[in-house]
């Protein structure tokens, strides 16, 4: 089955500062990838995701980057706030059930 | 906002009783799943359904967890005779469950505490 690796488990930053999550997979046959942020206590949200025919998707402050051949993706984000402190999880998963495989979670701590 | 509903938020049991979580999925989505997320670690994935009908449960332990889609209703995971190893916060998503619109979207989950 599916494996998601999931880099690193906690990263801290200044206000201001770039941070870059980074999650590798297994199974080649994947193609839909999903990055969920998790406030404590709350549900994962969906804040941005990449099918495998783009290599790059921004949304304001948030980008992804997927490499197929070398399967990966990773997570950035730019001119981080206090309010993007939470865990983020990475996902893979492929068509038929699209059920996702997820990654252990990054929390990231963002200092004022 | 019609967004995916969980029941009860929080839920305590007493070891051996049963506990059972409710999941009502966005309207016009006929796709759920089940998560459990134990502290400080990612989402494990449970059990795949549509309605009536249970597609993918290879997350699922083979005993006292059951969870069903009905018709009519939410979607229902049970879990039998509970035990400490139970609690965690169980996560239901839901999803049009169509090629291209695979996003899953979650609710906000029951933590289960069992004493």
């Amino acid at each position: 089955g599916e494996n998601v690796e999931q880099h690193p488990s906690t990263l801290s930053v200044q206000e201001g500062d770039s941070a870059v999550i980074k999650c590798t997979y297994s199974d080649s046959a994947s193609n839909y990838f999903p990055w969920y942020k998790q406030e404590l206590g709350k549900r994962p949200q969906l804040i941005i995701d990449i099918r495998s025919n783009v290599g790059e998707k921004k949304d304001q402050r948030i980008a992804v980057t997927l490499n197929k051949t070398a399967k990966h993706f990773s997570l950035h984000i730019t001119e981080t706030q206090p309010e993007d402190s939470a865990v983020y999880f990475c996902a893979a998963s492929k068509g038929g059930s699209y059920i996702p495989t997820f990654g252990r979670g990054t929390s990231l701590i963002v200092h004022p | 906002n019609a967004g995916v509903m969980q029941n009860p938020r929080h839920l305590v049991r007493r070891r051996g009783q049963e506990a059972r979580l409710r999941c009502s999925p966005m309207k016009g989505h006929s796709h759920v799943y089940w998560y459990r997320q134990l502290p400080e670690e990612g989402l494990k994935f449970m059990v795949y359904l549509q309605k009536e009908n249970i597609i993918d449960e290879s997350g699922m332990p083979k005993e006292r967890f059951s969870a069903e889609f009905p018709k009519e209703g939410p979607s229902i995971l049970r879990i039998q005779q509970v035990v400490r190893g139970d609690s965690a916060a169980y996560f239901c998503a839901s999803s049009p469950g169509l090629a291209g619109a695979e996003t899953q979207y979650f609710g906000p989950g029951t933590r289960l505490l069992v004493l």
